[in-house]
Formats: structure tokens, sequence, C-alpha cells
């Protein structure tokens, strides 16, 4: 497809598990974006990718959380032992700027519930 | 460090206008806005860059001050297209340094 794919669009976990969600970028896209939206809250910044580097992590909420980006593409964000707390709807985006973050081209989101 | 926008929410019947501010307490680089309907994605409106620029397209646009380190977007004539959650994002750096950070979002509803 020509948009940014996220996969699962669902996922119910048991807390204390570990988790995967994965972001296909839109083809060429060097930065990419993760993005955690609670219910009815706003965007909260995770980490950004510029090609495989991250020169921001800076929202990552603990050390329970690690992305990586491999090839310059596929991102995979991680959340190990999940917790209650860390249900929410996780977006990616991707942009072709290098610079200044321009247009970023939104997944549907992956939305995680931990029970 | 998260902008704080104002007001939460805003209710307007169609055809009136609405502003919407976003401030930071950094210097900015540049503002972006974006509007996120209810279990959809968030679509990309503007972006406003160093240098105090105003930009439009249609009946919304938006301003820039950087010395304020604040921007407002406009809505004029509102539609109800226009309902939604609006979100501005801020950047502190030219250079790709820093992510994209968003407020907690204006909530909009125009009523016909």
């Amino acid at each position: 497809g020509a948009g940014v794919s996220q996969s699962p669009s669902n996922k119910v976990t048991e807390k204390g598990k570990d988790v995967e969600l994965r972001c296909d970028p839109i083809s060429g896209h060097t930065a990419l974006y993760w993005y955690r939206q609670s219910l009815g809250q706003g965007l909260e910044f995770l980490i950004y990718f510029q090609g495989n580097s991250a020169p921001d992590k800076s929202g990552l909420p603990s050390d329970r959380f690690s992305a990586e980006r491999t090839g310059g593409s596929v991102s995979t964000l991680t959340i190990q032992r999940t917790q209650q707390e860390d249900s929410a709807v996780y977006l990616c985006a991707s942009s072709l700027a290098t610079g200044i973050p321009g247009e970023l081209f939104f997944g549907e989101g992956s939305r995680l519930t931990v029970l | 460090q998260q902008p704080v926008q104002s007001p939460q929410a805003v209710i307007l019947r169609e055809g009136e206008d609405a502003v919407i501010n976003c401030s930071s307490s950094k210097a900015l680089y540049s503002v972006h806005w974006y509007r996120q309907k209810h279990g959809e994605a968030p679509i990309f409106l503007m972006i406003l860059l160093k240098g105090g620029e105003q930009k439009g397209h249609d009946k919304i646009s938006a301003s820039f001050n950087e010395k304020k380190q604040q921007s407002s977007l406009y809505l004029t004539a509102s539609q109800l297209s226009y309902s939604g959650t609006y979100f501005c994002g801020t950047s502190t750096s030219g250079g790709g340094a820093d992510g994209l950070t968003f407020g907690k979002g204006t909530h909009l509803i125009i009523q016909p």
C-alpha cells in the first residue's frame, strides 16, 4: 500500500508479557516517529528515527520500552513486561524530510490493551 | 517539553470563527498543526517556520510569533467538517536533531 502500515491493529496481552509493534513507513521516507495516545489524550512523543539512528529517544517512558529500525525502513517498538498503564494506541508516522520535521503521515495505529 | 494549547475545548455554531493557541517555554524553530477526527489518524494541516510567517489555505490559517514562542490557528466561517481535535507540534531544531512534540490538543465541536 501507499500509506504507513502498522501491525497488529489490535493486541490484547496479559500484564508482564512482552509485545512487539511493527511499523512499515512510506517507501523512501527517512524519518520515522513513534507516538502513544491514551484514551482522550494527546500525542505523547516516544522516539524519532532518522534512517537507522535515533537522534531523539527522549520520550521513551522507561527502560521497558525500546525501538529499532533496520535498513532504514521497518521499525519495531518493543514493550517488555507490559503494565496496565501501557494500554494505549501506538501511532507511527513517517516523513520525507531530513531536516525539520516535514509533513508526517500517520498510520492507523496499534491498539494495545494490557489486562 | 510539551507545548501548551488553549482552549482545551470549544463548541461553535457553523459559520462562527475559532482561534486555537499554542505556546512553548522553549525557543522554537517550527510549529506544525494537525487535525484528528475520532477514530482516525491525525492529518497534516500546515507547517510554520521561524521567521514569524503566516500561512493559510481555504479558511484555515495560522501565525507564528517566534519571539513569543507562540502560534495561533485561525478557523474562519467554520464548517461541520472542521470538527475534531487540533494538535500543535513543535520542533526546537532545524537540523533534525529532535522529534516533533505535540500539545494535549484542542477539541473543536461545530454544531449545525
